[in-house]
């Protein structure tokens, strides 16, 4: 039971490049979740989807987009990634939105952007 | 914007002591939530705790909420160096989101 797999483990980019990072879990759960972790701050919401076929702008999205694939996958991509943007990725899933729910994390996406 | 602020910010204690951390909050909330995270990896949900309860225990954790001081603070008990990581809590937030605190570090020394 893998829970929430995501890739790849490490990225180093250069300014202006584009990527895709990948997410899926395999626990049923409809709500997923794309946060970035820099030092010293907690985790900052960039999108999340509440169900399958929707999306929404969480509290840091420019630069940003994200596509729900099915209800296993959320995938995150970086149109031209900036030096802001080099941080941790994290994806979470929950069985269903809001804050009745534990959330269940992949073990990151570290990304540098040079 | 930070709706939970933990405290301290790093505690460094020897192994078989208690840790306590704290969480305080500035708006009300429906839940609250702890988490650890070990050093390079995901987070790993401990305890929800709703507004009407006071207390919860889960094994060596013990969780407790204080809707009138808007502040929870975590125990583990009996510490142990698989202990070391570091604690968030998360809050409700807007459109049903949680709002994340900056964590504690803590540190088991053997």
């Amino acid at each position: 039971n893998a829970g929430v797999t995501q890739t790849p483990k490490f990225q180093v980019l250069k300014t202006g490049q584009s990527m895709t990072l990948q997410c899926a879990q395999d626990m049923n759960h409809n709500s997923m979740y794309w946060y970035r972790q820099d030092p010293g701050m907690g985790l900052r919401l960039i999108y999340y989807s509440a169900s399958e076929g929707t999306t929404d702008k969480g509290e840091v999205p420019n630069g940003y987009n994200v596509s729900r694939l099915n209800k296993r996958e959320f995938s995150l991509r970086l149109e031209s990634a900036a030096p802001s943007q080099t941080s941790v990725y994290f994806c979470a899933s929950s069985l269903l939105t809001g804050p009745n729910y534990g959330y269940t994390f992949g073990s990151g996406t570290r990304l540098t952007v040079v | 914007s930070q709706q939970g602020e933990e405290d301290p910010q790093a505690l460094s204690i020897q192994e078989g002591e208690n840790a306590t951390m704290n969480c305080s909050y500035k708006t009300s909330i429906n839940n609250l939530q702890w988490y650890r995270q070990n050093s390079g990896r995901g987070l790993v949900h401990l305890i929800l705790i709703r507004s009407n309860e006071r207390e919860k225990h889960s094994g060596r954790l013990r969780v407790t909420l204080d809707t009138s001081k808007k502040s929870s603070s975590l125990l583990i008990t009996a510490s142990r160096a698989a202990d070391t990581a570091s604690y968030f809590c998360a809050t409700d937030g807007s459109n049903y989101q949680l709002i994340w605190g900056a964590g504690t570090k803590l540190i088991i020394k053997p």
